[in-house]
Formats: C-alpha cells, structure tokens, sequence
C-alpha cells in the first residue's frame, strides 16, 4: 500500500467542480512537507499540475488548485472538462523513508 | 526547452542487470537533482531514486539494495542500474528533473517499457 492515501476513483460532470483527497502522516505532510500533484493522461508520462501545495507551473489552467491542512492536502478541479479525464497523484517527502513517496492515484471520470 | 529521454533494453531476462540511460538537453547535469520513477502495468508511480550535486545518490529504501544511479556530465546523461531483476520490476521507468522538495519534479521524459522475462 502507498504512504499518501487517495481514493481509486472520482466522477463528475463537465462544469461541475471535483475535488481529490491526499491523505499522510506526521512524517510526511503533517511534517510539514510540500504536496505536489501530477495529472497523467491516458498512455503519456506524468505532468506537474500543482507544486509546493498551492502554486501553478507556467501554463496550467486556473481551474486547477491545491491546498493543505495538517496531514492530508486536497486538488480541486472547477469547470471539469473532457480533456481532464486522467489519473491524478499526490507527492511529498517522507522523513521516516528519507524519499520521496507517492499516493495510489484517483483515475478521474468526466461523466 | 528542458528535455529528458529514457533509453536502454526494452527486454532483460530474469536474474540480471536492468540498465537505463537519461539524457538530458536544454539543462545542466551538474544542477538539480535527477530523479528515477517507474510505473508497474495498471499501477502506481514508485520513485526509485535520484541523483544530485554531480553524484550524491539517495534510493528508495524497498530498492536500495539493488539500485545504482550514476551520472555522466560529460554527456550531460545520468544512469539507472537494477540488478537481480523479477517480474515484478516489469514497468515503465521515467526519468525526471527533480526540484526537490518545494517545487516537484517539473520535466519528464515519455518513459521506456521494460519488460521482465526469459
């Protein structure tokens, strides 16, 4: 099992607004560590959509936003579109590991 | 623009060495750390390890046994090695600039398949 905690599976329609749950520990998020999350599309390697909790790369959409609280952090989504249906995963650090560790992944549909 | 590019075997027999190769144009080798992730078929990202400074490693502690990446700044290339490899290190392996703990792993490379078997 992973050390960051995600639900399997999120759904919603297009316009609507999802939201994907990272949950950790104290010796990774509640640490104190940034959560960064990647979006990978079907078949293609992994992108950066949010690092150091809350920031935006160059060329993200607004829609997409990060937050964190204790030890878990959140990604939402607003305006859910098609082109968002992918796998979405969180990262931190975790000190007890000396690593970097990853969630499971939650495969978005857009219904 | 900061590109990565996977290569090495596609097919490693059971038992032996598994090695990748990263090049990376568009940055320096020398800076950053560079980092190892594979994906098992259906599965998860898993970070193997990664590399930084020129030569200061730090490995996944399930791997670390098994695991060396090395760095070649003369062709600005940084290497993976696994050995004794199982079926269950059936995946696709990526390489990654790696930001460290604030900023992500912000460049990919698209990621080789390797496959495990006789």
């Amino acid at each position: 099992h992973s050390v960051l905690t995600q639900p399997p599976s999120v759904s919603g329609a297009p316009g609507q607004r999802v939201t994907f749950s990272c949950t950790g520990s104290s010796s990774n998020i509640g640490a104190g560590y940034d959560v960064h999350w990647y979006q990978q599309l079907p078949g293609t390697a992994p992108k950066l959509l949010i690092y150091g909790n809350t920031n935006r790369p160059s060329g993200v959409p607004d829609r997409f936003s990060g937050s964190k609280s204790g030890t878990s952090a959140s990604l939402a989504i607003t305006g859910l579109q098609a082109e968002d249906e992918a796998d979405y995963y969180c990262q931190s650090y975790d000190s007890s590991l000396s690593g970097w560790v990853f969630g499971g992944g939650t495969k978005l549909t857009v219904l | 623009q900061v590109q990565l590019q996977e290569s090495g075997p596609g097919l490693v027999k059971p038992s032996e060495t598994l090695s990748l190769t990263c090049t990376v144009s568009g940055a320096s080798i020398s800076r950053d750390y560079w980092s190892w992730i594979r994906q098992p078929p259906g599965k998860g990202l898993e970070w193997i390890g990664y590399i930084y400074r020129g030569g200061s490693t730090n490995y996944n502690p399930s791997l670390k046994s098994r695991v060396t990446i090395s760095v070649d700044t003369s062709k600005n290339q940084f290497s993976l090695k696994l050995t004794s490899v199982t079926a269950a290190d059936t995946a696709v392996y990526y390489c990654a600039r790696d930001r460290g703990t604030h900023n992500g792993m912000d460049v990919w490379g698209q990621g080789t398949t390797v496959t495990v078997s006789s």
